[in-house]
Parts: structure tokens; C-alpha cells; sequence
């Protein structure tokens, strides 16, 4: 099975902040990467997927890349509704898998 | 609009089944892959496992840690899906979410996701 390591956990940000959310696989996953965000109480939207495009209705501060075995998530000028915990998650092969998960907080 | 709507979740003992239904609207169903994902209370997401569209052979796969006890079918007529969970343990206890993927194969992202039903296996 494929194993996503999500880095960090958690982390503290200001609205305007630029910030990095990674995502390493345990092997090789070509671009079959994709970011999630979820809102407490709420399912999951999708953000990115093919590591690196986004998905429609998506605000472009949103950015994904990355290849292979390691990914990048980046919400550049952080806005109030982007306080929310992002799953990244391979699509390369199965079993499926998430990573743990990345909470932003203020 | 596509909607997915999940059905079925409540509380269950240990040991005992209960089957979960996905509606789908707003699209040709039988035209996508399907996959179930949960998420335990306060915990991460988990894949549970998908169903290919007949296109792709309509076959199935699933996470080690239901195979054997849960089995995912579709009705294309009805643009419904189903997870049959048998078996059930205190850790199945988790909101489970329908999805659908891009394409007919599970090598494409999770574009929508119904709301979610959850499910509590305790005696």
C-alpha cells in the first residue's frame, strides 16, 4: 500500500499568510495527487487534482505541485474561509489513501 | 446539479449488518466510479473502497481492513449505490461518505461527495 505522510499537522497563520502544506508518498505516484479541504461539520471539496490543477469554482490563491513522491499544496494571501483541515490523497493505485491531514488555525 | 445523497446509517450492535444507499442525481451514474470513504469521530479520512462503472468492468476493491465484510454494489437504473456492511465492529463507527470519481476507473480524483451518514456499531 501507498503511504501518505502529510507535513505538519497542524499549524497557526494570519489572514494574508502564505502558506506550504506537503505531501510525501511512500513510492513513486506519477501526478495522481489530489487536495481536499474540509470545514468542520462538512464533507470534503475537492481543491487540486492532478497534483497541480485546480478545480473548477476553486479560488486561484490555491496552487498545487509536485511530481513523483513529493507535493505541495500553497494558499497564497490566506482569507477567513480558508481556516479548514486539507487532505491530500493518491489516486495511483489501490487501496486509495489519505493522508493524515493538515489542520490551519489562526 | 449533481447530488449524492447517502441513506441507511443509525445504530447498530456489533456483529450485526446494515446497508447504506447512495441516490445519485444530476448525471448519467453509470457512467463514473463510486467509492466510499469514512471518517471516524475527530479522525481522518479513510477509503473504504469503489466500484468501477461497467465500462470499466464494474468491478471492486476495497481497504484490508473491510474486505471480506463489506461489499459495494451499484444499479445503474436507479442511479444508486450501495455499501453492504456485514459483520460490523465498534471501530466501523464512522460518518460515511459517498463519492464519485471523474472517470470510470479509480485513477481519478473525488469530485463530489454527498453529505454523509453516520453509522454507530455499539451494543
Amino acid at each position: 500500500d501507498i503511504q501518505m505522510t502529510q507535513s505538519p499537522s497542524s499549524l497557526s497563520a494570519s489572514v494574508g499568510d502564505r502558506v506550504t502544506i506537503t505531501c510525501r508518498a511512500s513510492q513513486s505516484i506519477s501526478s495522481y495527487l489530489n487536495w481536499y479541504q474540509q470545514k468542520p461539520g462538512k464533507a470534503p471539496n475537492l481543491l487540486i487534482y492532478a497534483a497541480s490543477s485546480l478545480q473548477s469554482g476553486v479560488p486561484s490563491r490555491f496552487s498545487g505541485s509536485g511530481s513523483r513522491t513529493d507535493f505541495t499544496l500553497t494558499i497564497s494571501n490566506l482569507q477567513p474561509e480558508d481556516f479548514a483541515i486539507y487532505y491530500c490523497q493518491q489516486s495511483y493505485s489501490a487501496p486509495l489513501t489519505f493522508g493524515g491531514g493538515t489542520k490551519v488555525e489562526i | 446539479e449533481v447530488q449524492l445523497v447517502e441513506s441507511g446509517g443509525g445504530l447498530v450492535q456489533p456483529g450485526r449488518s446494515l446497508r447504506l444507499s447512495c441516490t445519485a442525481s444530476g448525471f448519467t451514474f453509470g457512467d463514473y466510479a463510486m467509492s466510499w470513504v469514512r471518517q471516524s469521530p475527530g479522525k481522518g479520512l479513510e477509503w473504504v473502497g469503489f466500484i468501477r462503472s461497467k465500462g470499466y468492468g464494474g468491478t471492486t476493491e476495497y481497504a484490508a481492513s473491510v474486505r471480506g465484510r463489506f461489499t459495494i454494489s451499484r444499479d445503474d437504473s436507479k442511479s444508486i449505490g450501495y455499501l453492504q456492511m456485514n459483520s460490523l465492529k465498534t471501530e466501523d463507527t464512522a460518518i460515511y461518505y459517498c463519492t464519485r470519481h471523474k472517470g470510470g476507473g479509480y485513477d481519478s480524483e473525488l469530485c463530489y461527495w454527498g453529505q454523509g451518514t453516520l453509522v454507530t456499531v455499539s451494543s
